[in-house]
């Protein structure tokens, strides 16, 4: 079955980085993401991972995939004060079907 | 480019009535999804259609929700009679995937800023 397993939250002081962690059980998992949503609004994607790959960079996000562990975490670095909002996780089997999410991760950016 | 827009932005019921949201997904997008998410809880899927076709409506509860995509584009979600329980912000999501197995990076799905309804 699905399921996918995130902390609640996370303190952060600026300039620090930042590492979200995410736990999942589906081992068919093809299609791993991370969205943020700001309060009020909806998600953004910030970026993705295919199963074949082991890390995946993107400015100041890294993205680490544990396949026999099925753990994923995604650092920011240099964390910004616009940093402080929900993460969530979400596995896809097929590209394309639906996203199974987990619970989010609130991030808050202390100046 | 446009995201994807939807309204209301609020809606507060009661228990017992009936609610109806509005999506308009990203020009050209094929694919549209429901989700519906709780107060701290992640998002959760409704229905997908692909064109106005369901893909997978699994988790709607059918007895009360309903939605439709007439023509393709514009989608509506449906609650009668709506219940304490559906408090939640419901997203719309579209993404481009033209056919099952198009190229990767067809399939992300952009989500408009959601409907918070309120059942009292």
């Amino acid at each position: 079955g699905e399921d996918v397993e995130q902390s609640l939250f996370l303190s952060v002081r600026e300039g620090d980085s930042s590492v979200i962690n995410c736990t999942y059980t589906d081992s068919s998992s093809t299609y791993l993401y991370w969205y943020k949503q700001e309060p009020g609004a909806g998600l953004q994607l910030l970026t993705y991972i295919f199963s074949n790959m082991d890390m995946k960079q993107d400015q100041r996000l890294t993205v680490l995939l544990n396949k026999k562990d099925k753990h994923l975490s995604l650092r920011i670095a240099d964390t910004q004060t616009g940093d402080s909002a929900i993460y969530f996780c979400a596995e896809s089997i097929i590209a394309g079907n639906k996203l199974t999410f987990g619970g989010g991760t609130r991030v808050l950016v202390k100046p | 480019e446009a995201g994807v827009a939807q309204s209301p932005r609020y809606k507060i019921i009661e228990k017992r009535q009936s609610v109806a949201f509005w999506c308009n997904p990203i020009s050209g997008h094929a694919t549209l999804y429901w989700y519906q998410q709780i107060l701290g809880q992640g998002p959760k899927l409704l229905i997908q259609f692909q064109n106005n076709g369901v893909v997978d409506d699994s988790q709607l509860p059918k007895d009360r929700f309903s939605a439709e995509r007439l023509k393709g584009v514009d989608s509506t979600l449906k609650i009668q009679p709506a219940k304490l329980e559906d408090s939640a912000v419901y997203l719309c999501a579209s993404s481009l995937r033209p056919h099952p197995g198009a190229a990767a990076g067809t399939d992300t799905q952009y989500f408009g800023p959601g409907t918070r309804l309120t059942v009292l």
